[in-house]
């Protein structure tokens, strides 16, 4: 059974300051994804990343995975009051059901 | 465009009574469909996913039930809720790739 790791667990920073969170695998990523979930809402995806080595940037945002395709890190730059939430990483388990395996997510609190 | 709803937003119901949430997607066939449960706002155990009409695979055994009976309709069930049950319920679809699209969410309480 796969296991996704992401850390830290709970991060606060004031507005304006850069951050990084982490996502490890304990075996290969077959489609690693980040989503954001808001208080009381559902995830929204962010980005989907499925080449060794690829880096992504969403605005402010930039997705990087690991050339062995074990570990991802999302890091925000300039960060703002609307970018709290909880990042969840998510990789998929492969066959035709597309089951997703998240990890616990990293819980952000971004202080004007 | 692809929509997906969830009712009710949010629920109180004692141990012991019955349970009933629905999920509908539209703008999409077939999609697959997912129930996840969210405990303390951390991460998402997934409880059903069907890939058709009346075809549930159940990933952890509950007292909770799942059923399709319409081609983008998802219901999940109880018959007696339990004091665990409680948390927030996410009804999400996904096409032929891995990323999926979730629901608002419905928060539930058992008193």
């Amino acid at each position: 059974t796969q296991l996704l790791e992401q850390s830290p667990q709970f991060l606060s920073i004031q507005e304006g300051e850069n951050l990084t969170v982490y996502c490890n695998s304990s075996s290969v990523f077959s489609s690693l994804q980040w989503y954001r979930q808001e208080p009381g809402e559902g995830p929204v995806l962010l980005v989907t990343v499925v080449t060794g080595g690829e880096v992504k940037k969403l605005k402010r945002l930039t997705f990087q995975f690991g050339d062995a395709r074990k570990d991802s890190s999302l890091h925000i730059t300039a960060a703002q009051p609307g970018d709290t939430g909880l990042y969840l990483c998510a990789d998929g388990s492969g066959g035709s059901n597309y089951k997703l395996t998240f990890g616990k997510g990293t819980l952000l609190t971004v202080n004007p | 465009s692809q929509t997906i709803h969830q009712w009710p937003a949010t629920l109180v119901q004692p141990v012991g009574s019955p349970l009933s949430l629905e999920c509908t997607v539209e703008g999409t066939s077939n999609p697959n469909l997912y129930w996840y449960r969210q405990a303390a706002g951390r991460g998402l155990q997934l409880l059903f996913y069907s890939v058709g009409i009346g075809q549930i695979s159940s990933e952890v055994p509950q007292n909770l039930s799942a059923s399709r009976p319409q081609d983008r309709q998802f219901i999940l069930s109880s018959k007696k809720l339990l004091l665990s049950d409680s948390g927030f319920y996410l009804c999400a679809w996904s096409g032929v790739r891995y990323e999926q699209y979730f629901g608002p969410g419905t928060r539930l309480t058992v008193t």
